[in-house]
């Protein structure tokens, strides 16, 4: 069976610090997609980034980067020099690839990051 | 390029009624999936649509049902309504059934 587990309900901190929101996934499939998404108050759901399993390079976006590791089945989140604006609920989520029959999203449980001025 | 929209945003429902959420796609999109996403939780897949059948469902009662339509908007029908199916329902569309999802703002139902 597939699973997303987001162990940090809550997070908080000050502006500027770093941040890391874990992501621990299991799945018996070999070829997968892991995302992330943010959800601002507003409620809609803002896609971040996609990942192949066969990808697992590092990738980094501005102040955001991704740690994807396959021998852990994590895939970590980390925001470097946190804002204010960067103060949501971040759910990390799993997929089946490209020639499944769906490619309906298995989220986690989600972070709620605060991040105070 | 216009994005995916819910209607409507919110609604007030009581125990027993039925109700419909409507979803337009994002122009040139063929699927349409829907969320269930209860207080404090992740979302959770109701079921998908990909050229007006029914492709994908996850764990949720016959009384939910939905339809898709030849322009590839959708609907979700819940019928008895219960107070636990408050909750914000999300629509998403993508291109083809393995594509990449965009979602809607969704639409918070209350149920009293």
């Amino acid at each position: 069976a597939q699973k997303v587990t987001q162990a940090q309900t809550e997070i908080s901190v000050v502006e500027k610090e770093d941040v890391t929101l874990d992501c621990v996934y299991e799945t018996r499939d070999t070829t997968y997609y892991l995302f992330w998404y943010k959800q601002p108050p507003s409620g809609e759901l803002v896609f971040l980034i996609r990942r192949n399993s066969f990808d697992e390079q590092n990738e980094i976006s501005g102040r955001y980067s991704w740690n994807f590791q396959k021998s852990t089945s994590s895939f970590n989140f980390t925001i470097t020099a946190s804002q204010v604006v960067d103060s949501a609920v971040y759910f990390c989520a799993l997929s089946e690839a490209e020639g499944g029959a769906t490619n309906k999203l298995i989220f986690g449980t989600g972070t709620l990051l605060a991040v105070q001025p | 390029e216009t994005g995916v929209t819910q209607s409507p945003t919110h609604l007030i429902k009581t125990r027993g009624q039925q109700v419909t959420l409507r979803c337009s796609s994002q122009s040139g999109h063929n699927t349409v999936s829907w969320y269930q996403q209860a207080l404090g939780q992740g979302p959770q897949f109701i079921f998908q649509y990909y050229r007006e059948e029914e492709n994908g469902r996850g764990n949720f009662p016959p009384r939910f049902s939905g339809l898709q339509f030849p322009n590839y908007s959708s609907e979700l029908n819940v019928n008895a309504l219960e107070l636990d199916d408050s909750a914000l329902y999300l629509c998403a569309s993508s291109l083809e059934r393995t594509g990449e999802q965009f979602f809607g703002p969704g639409t918070r139902l209350t149920v009293l």
